[in-house]
């Protein structure tokens, strides 16, 4: 069975610190891959996603995301945050066929401070 | 356009009694998605409903059912709650298959079993 691994459960960071959550998968086929977001109070929203192509992808708010097939990883990046960036990070990967359901990660806790 | 709305929004039962939970999806969206949000496990998929059909299911005893109708309106039911079954759940809809592009989350029923 597919998982996915979140290995930082709670990041606190200052403001315009560098972001890196790491975020490593267990399947060897094709996957697609999504970084999902919850800010406090709000609903969860597509922060990026990973079907195929250039594996750097840019989500909204000036995050980024890497793929590395050979480490089956996406983490997820961002240069300088700001407080309004705290949230829970969670990481999600599906197979690339066949339909299958996104298999979340545990999630991230980031808390960026003043 | 309205996002996913979800009744109730909080909801507070009894062990051994059931309940009822409504997920309204975005309009035009066909499928439908439950997952179990804790914050030991995180979001945990329940089952995936699409055009009325459930394509897929997870891992979770039978007391965990659900049912999609012909405006793609869908409910979830557990019967026989348990303590354990305390939880955030939350709904996602999509144009296409959950695993195929971006899902829209609601934001959740929040479920206490006393």
């Amino acid at each position: 069975a597919q998982s996915v691994s979140q290995h930082n459960h709670h990041v606190i960071l200052s403001e315009a610190a560098s972001l890196e959550l790491g975020c490593n998968y267990s399947y060897g086929g094709t996957v697609n891959l999504f970084w999902y977001v919850q800010y406090p109070g709000q609903h969860l929203q597509l922060l990026l996603k990973y079907f195929s192509g250039d594996p750097l992808v840019k989500g909204i708010k000036g995050f980024e995301a890497e793929f590395i097939k050979s480490k089956f990883s996406f983490n997820l990046r961002k240069p300088s945050v700001q407080w309004s960036d705290t949230a829970e990070y969670f990481c999600a990967v599906n197979r690339a066929s066949g339909n299958t359901p996104l298999v979340f990660g545990k999630g991230t806790r980031l808390s960026v401070i003043a | 356009k309205a996002g996913v709305t979800q009744t109730p929004r909080y909801l507070i039962k009894t062990r051994g009694q059931q309940v009822t939970l409504s997920c309204s999806p975005i309009s035009g969206h066909r499928s439908v998605s439950w997952y179990q949000q804790t914050p030991g496990q995180g979001l945990q998929f329940l089952f995936e409903y699409f055009s009325e059909t459930q394509r897929n299911k997870g891992n979770f005893p039978g007391r965990f059912s659900g049912r999609q109708f012909s405006n793609s309106r869908s409910e979830m039911n557990v019967s026989t709650l348990e303590l354990g079954d305390s939880a955030l759940y939350l709904c996602a809809s999509s144009l296409g298959a959950s695993g195929e592009g971006r899902q829209y989350f609601g934001p959740g029923t929040r479920l206490t079993v006393t």
